[in-house]
């Protein structure tokens, strides 16, 4: 069975400074991978995905992921992170059936002013 | 354009008693799915569906019902609620062209 996992549950970092979130997926074959936020009393919602081809996907408010195949990696990036960032965040991947998407167990990240 | 509805958003049971989370889509979407977000594990799938009448289960479908029987609307019941259901339902639908998943605002279940 697949899983995804992700490295930190919890993170805390200032205005400004750098973000990286881990993330590995256990399946070797095509598989699509996803992050999503769920920002305090929202919605969760797409921050971008990767199918094939480039390995270094933008997303949306910025953030960034690049896909390592070797690694079974999917990590997440912002070169600089703004207080409206503050929200949790979940790496997903699908294999196979359409929906079905396994989520990690989703990173909690705080940044303060 | 609503997106996912969910009704209702926050719900107290007793243990035993019987409900229906309520999800509704206005995309025209053939695919919907059921989560639980519990802390520390994510969301995990319960049940799922592809089209009017077809449904499936997913990760943790033991406890929980769905039907299917308008593209619009796929309701989540739990049988007889147990202390193990409290948790935060999210129901999805699924644009198949792009693969994004659209979230309903979500349930808060507390059972007693």
């Amino acid at each position: 069975a697949q899983s995804v996992s992700q490295h930190n549950h919890h993170v805390i970092l200032s205005e400004a400074a750098s973000l990286e979130l881990g993330c590995n997926y256990s399946y070797g074959g095509t598989v699509n991978l996803f992050w999503y936020v769920q920002y305090p009393g929202q919605h969760l919602q797409l921050l971008l995905k990767y199918f094939s081809g480039d390995p270094l996907v933008k997303g949306i408010k910025g953030f960034e992921a690049e896909f390592i195949k070797s690694k079974f990696s999917f990590n997440l990036r912002k070169p600089s992170v703004q207080w409206s960032d503050t929200a949790e965040y979940f790496c997903a991947s699908r294999r196979g059936s359409w929906g079905k998407l396994q989520f990690g167990a989703g990173t909690q990240v705080v940044v303060t002013p | 354009n609503a997106g996912v509805t969910q009704t209702p958003k926050f719900q107290v049971l007793k243990t035993g008693q019987s409900m229906t989370l309520q999800c509704a889509q206005d995309m025209n979407h053939e695919y919907m799915s059921w989560y639980r977000q519990d802390p520390g594990m994510g969301l995990r799938l319960i049940h799922y569906s592809v089209g009017a009448g077809i449904t499936d289960q997913g990760e943790v479908p033991n406890g929980y019902n769905v039907s299917r029987s308008t593209t619009e609307d796929f309701p989540l019941r739990l049988l007889s609620a147990a202390p193990s259901q409290t948790s935060v339902y999210f129901c999805a639908s699924v644009n198949l062209v792009s693969d994004t998943q659209y979230f309903g605002p979500g349930t808060r279940l507390t059972v007693l």
